[in-house]
């Protein structure tokens, strides 16, 4: 079964400083893990997705997630925050024998201070 | 070239009446989906298109059915709403050539009283 665990469901940051969204997943099969921003009262949109090559992956507006195995692990980082990057940030998982079934955290929402 | 739309955008219901959401494509995507998007709840799926004339359930179906219409169009509908049904409705589609990544329309806004 495949789920996901994004510990922080708010997190607050000055701009300028470094961001850290945590995601955790559990997946009995190699897992495919993706990120997903949300602005408010708008639709998902593709932040970068990991789906079984470099473990290290970009993704768009300077954002980066690692994938860890041993610790089950996909935090998405960003060097330096931007006021546009005050949203609601969702981590998935899929599982790669069914491509049908996506399982979303709960959320993080990012707050980005002057 | 719109991607994924939807209609309405918002809508007030009452106990007991029923409507349907549209979903539109123009990603020539096989796989289409609707989710509801619930306060701290992240996205749940409730039902899928595979591919047009199959559909399946997800992880909250009860209450919803669904058609797909052909290859274009997903709609979900409400036959008698509820107020625990009052959320936030996302379609999204996938294709193959784009892998796992799906696609979101803008979302519609429901509220039952």
């Amino acid at each position: 079964a495949q789920s996901v665990t994004q510990l922080d469901s708010h997190v607050s940051v000055s701009e300028g400083t470094p961001v850290l969204l945590r995601c955790n997943y559990s997946s009995s099969y190699s897992p495919s893990l993706f990120w997903y921003v949300q602005h408010p009262n708008k639709g998902l949109q593709l932040l970068l997705k990991y789906t079984s090559a470099a473990t290290l992956v970009k993704g768009i507006n300077g954002f980066e997630a690692e994938f860890k195995k041993s610790e089950t692990s996909f935090h998405l980082t960003k060097p330096s925050a931007h006021m546009s990057d005050a949203a609601e940030y969702f981590c998935v998982v899929s599982d790669r024998r069914n491509f049908n079934k996506f399982y979303f955290g709960s959320g993080t929402k990012l707050n980005v201070k002057p | 070239n719109a991607g994924v739309t939807q209609t309405p955008k918002f809508q007030v219901l009452k106990t007991g009446q029923s409507m349907t959401l549209q979903c539109a494509q123009d990603m020539n995507h096989n796989s289409m989906y609707w989710y509801r998007q619930d306060p701290g709840m992240g996205l749940r799926l409730i039902y899928y298109s595979a591919s047009e004339g199959t559909t399946d359930k997800g992880e909250v179906p009860n209450g919803y059915n669904v058609s797909r219409l052909n290859k274009r169009e997903f709609s979900l509908r409400l036959e008698s709403a509820a107020p625990s049904q009052t959320s936030v409705y996302f379609c999204a589609t996938r294709g193959l050539a784009g892998g796992e990544t799906q696609y979101f329309g803008p979302g519609t806004r429901l509220l039952v009283l």
